[in-house]
């Protein structure tokens, strides 16, 4: 099982809609819990960081459940600069910390 | 100003061949990393050096040697090119070990003949 599962992908949406990417993850000696997003060949940037009580930024929310090892991403009134690749990413351990990505989810938001 | 930049952005070489990727971090991080993301897209971590010291060295061939001058440097260093060695390199950097945001450089991307 790989340390860090997302969504296969890829999600073809129209404009305005609403979508919702999920991440689970293996290792529970996980400590932090973040949304990166990728254009085409371009560098993974931080979206958002993931709290245990969620938290929003805009129009993305994204919450994670400790107990189930799951994290989520939404996205409401998509645009379409917001196609890209998602990427679920945990850093494992104290002290010694592992960054583990996830392998991304696809988004194509269309006009 | 460019937060993490390497060099250079694009290496094409034959197989056997030597070659170095440069990293350079202007924001004062104590920790740097190096990850490859292969052609299936998949980033995984190879590297990550804190204040100048080898942290994680994840399972990668003994060709590939990274060193750190400085806090602001991490080179990588690749001995006998394979054609599997083709991929995108990044570079990133954070404040500490562990810490939350990763900054990014834009990629080399490495082809192999």
């Amino acid at each position: 099982r790989k340390e860090v599962e997302q969504d296969p992908g890829p999600f073809n949406v129209p404009e305005g809609a609403t979508v919702a990417f999920n991440c689970t993850y293996s290792n529970s000696a996980s400590q932090s819990f973040f949304w990166y997003r990728q254009d085409c060949r371009k560098e993974p940037k931080l979206l958002m960081s993931v709290y245990s009580s969620g938290n929003e930024d805009g129009r993305f929310t994204a919450q994670l459940n400790r107990a189930s090892q799951y994290i989520s991403l939404l996205i409401r009134d998509s645009k379409l600069s917001d196609s890209a690749t998602y990427l679920c990413v945990v850093n494992i351990g104290t002290g010694g910390f592992k960054t583990i990505f996830g392998a991304g989810t696809r988004l194509f938001v269309k006009a | 100003d460019t937060a993490v930049s390497q060099t250079p952005k694009y290496l094409v070489t034959q197989m056997g061949n030597d070659k170095s990727i440069k990293c350079e971090q202007n924001l004062g991080h104590d920790t740097m990393y190096w990850y490859k993301q292969d052609s299936k897209k998949f980033l995984k971590i190879m590297f990550s050096y804190n204040n100048k010291e080898l942290i994680i060295n994840e399972t990668v061939p003994n060709r590939f040697s990274p060193k750190s001058p400085d806090k602001a440097h991490l080179n990588l260093h690749i001995n006998s090119l394979e054609l599997g060695d083709s991929a995108v390199y990044f570079c990133a950097s954070s404040q500490d070990f562990g810490a939350s945001e990763q900054y990014f450089g834009p990629g080399t991307r490495l082809t192999v003949t």
